[in-house]
């Protein structure tokens, strides 16, 4: 069974398009999060979300909304998509409270090229 | 920005050789995490080490962490293909965030 998953894997589009990229996680973890890994692998998180409250947010443009429907599940949106914006996205999970004391679970990757 | 840095970024071995990792940061810590990504897929979760801890292992992984210096190493012992991936350090300070950094990818050669 599949803890954190991602669709879609793959999602290749133009610019100034918006694209969502879901994610779930079946652990019964509260905290979610979305990172952003470069193309020299450099991972850094964008977004946290406890029990459905935005946690972190690290200075990402507005044109990135997180959306949180239920614990089980954060989705990322992206409006006007840019070319930078080309990268693979990580979707994650932690345990209650104390997020990154524990160790984060994560998705497979949603790798995102615009063109 | 970034906390952890590995050294080395790249590193060859042969199948049966011990392979070591180094991560430095720069700020205090609560804890140390060390990752594994295999080409294509998410992170693995490996080892975490809280500051008040300086030896940890798991198999055939030992994780050292050296507060003073501000640094870690991650030990892999009698490699294996299977190995191969590259292995990234985090950090965890205050906020509910890993820091992460940039990774050493290993290479077992068989």
């Amino acid at each position: 069974d599949t803890a954190v998953s991602q669709t879609p894997k793959y999602l290749v589009t133009q610019m100034g398009n918006d694209k969502s990229i879901k994610c779930e996680q079946n652990l019964g973890h509260d905290t979610m999060y979305w990172y952003k890994q470069d193309s020299k692998k450099f991972l850094k998180i964008m977004f946290s979300y406890n029990n459905k409250e935005l946690i972190i947010n690290e200075t990402v443009p507005n044109r990135f909304s997180p959306k949180s429907p239920d614990k089980a599940h954060l989705n990322l949106h992206i409006n006007s998509l840019e070319l930078g914006d080309s990268a693979v996205y990580f979707c994650a999970s932690s345990p209650q409270g104390q997020g990154s004391y524990n160790e984060q679970f994560f998705g497979p990757g949603t790798r995102l090229t615009v063109l | 920005s970034q906390q952890g840095e590995e050294d080395p970024q790249a590193l060859s071995i042969q199948e049966g050789e011990n392979a070591t990792m180094n991560c430095s940061y720069k700020t205090s810590i609560n804890n140390l995490q060390w990752y594994r990504q295999n080409s294509g897929r998410g992170l693995v979760h490996l080892i975490l080490i809280r500051s008040n801890e300086r030896e940890k292992h798991s198999g055939r992984l030992r994780v050292t962490l050296d507060t003073s210096k501000k640094s870690s190493s991650l030990l892999i012992t009698a490699s294996r293909a299977a190995d191969t991936a590259s292995y990234f350090c985090a950090t965890v300070k205050g906020a509910q965030k890993l820091v992460f950094g940039q990774g050493t990818r290993l290479t077992i050669n068989p």
